[in-house]
């Protein structure tokens, strides 16, 4: 079955700087990989997904790139603010295979003001 | 997008009973899971709860443990049962998948004594 690996663990930064969190999978027939951002006591909200028909996505100060050869993909957050201290999960999904997510290990992101 | 109720939201119970988490969505859905979260870690998938028929559950987990109904399209409950305190832990449910986005229900915390 897939598995996901995440890194790193934890990843403190200064705000304003960029964060970058990487992923791979095994799965090759996997196609939708989306990240989700858990606050404390919170329920796991989407913040952006990427398909396999593409490379790149961009949503504001966020971004996801996917290498499908090397079955990797990684969340880029520039200019980072506190308020994106949270837990951060990667995922992948096999829609052939009911669709179920699994989780990468989640990574603690620390923005210091 | 979904909204997912789930309830209780919190239980302290015996050990050797069952508790029935229930969750509902505010419109009908293929695909439901149930993950268990525990303290500091990731999601791990239980299960699929698939509309009527049996569940399918992921390595690790059986049906005598975590028996899981799916009547509608709307609802789904799962029951942990002959609790340990090694099941203490966050219970989530979701709802979609595939290639679309995963909505969450707000968690069970559960806590066995």
């Amino acid at each position: 079955g897939e598995n996901v690996e995440q890194h790193p663990s934890t990843l403190s930064v200064q705000e304003g700087d960029s964060a970058v969190i990487k992923c791979t999978y095994s799965d090759s027939a996997s196609n939708y990989f989306p990240w989700y951002k858990q606050e404390l006591g919170k329920r796991p909200q989407l913040i952006i997904d990427i398909r396999s028909n593409v490379g790149e996505k961009k949503d504001q100060r966020i971004a996801v790139t996917l290498n499908k050869t090397a079955k990797h993909f990684s969340l880029h957050i520039t200019e980072t603010q506190p308020e994106d201290s949270a837990v951060y999960f990667c995922a992948a999904s096999n829609p052939s295979n009911t669709g179920k997510l699994i989780f990468g290990q989640g990574t603690t992101l620390q923005v210091k003001p | 997008s979904a909204v997912i109720s789930q309830k209780p939201s919190r239980d302290i119970c015996q050990r050797g009973t069952s508790l029935t988490i229930q969750c509902q969505v505010d419109s009908q859905v293929t695909m439901m899971f149930w993950y268990r979260q525990q303290p500091g870690q990731s999601l791990t998938l239980i299960a699929t709860a698939n509309q009527g028929s049996e569940a399918t559950y992921e390595s690790g987990f059986v049906i005598d443990k975590f028996p899981i109904s799916r009547p509608n399209l709307t609802f789904s409950t799962l029951t942990v049962s002959n609790m340990s305190p090694e099941d203490s832990s966050i219970y989530l449910c979701s709802a979609g998948g595939g290639l679309t986005e995963a909505f969450f229900g707000q968690g069970t915390r559960l806590t066995v004594v």
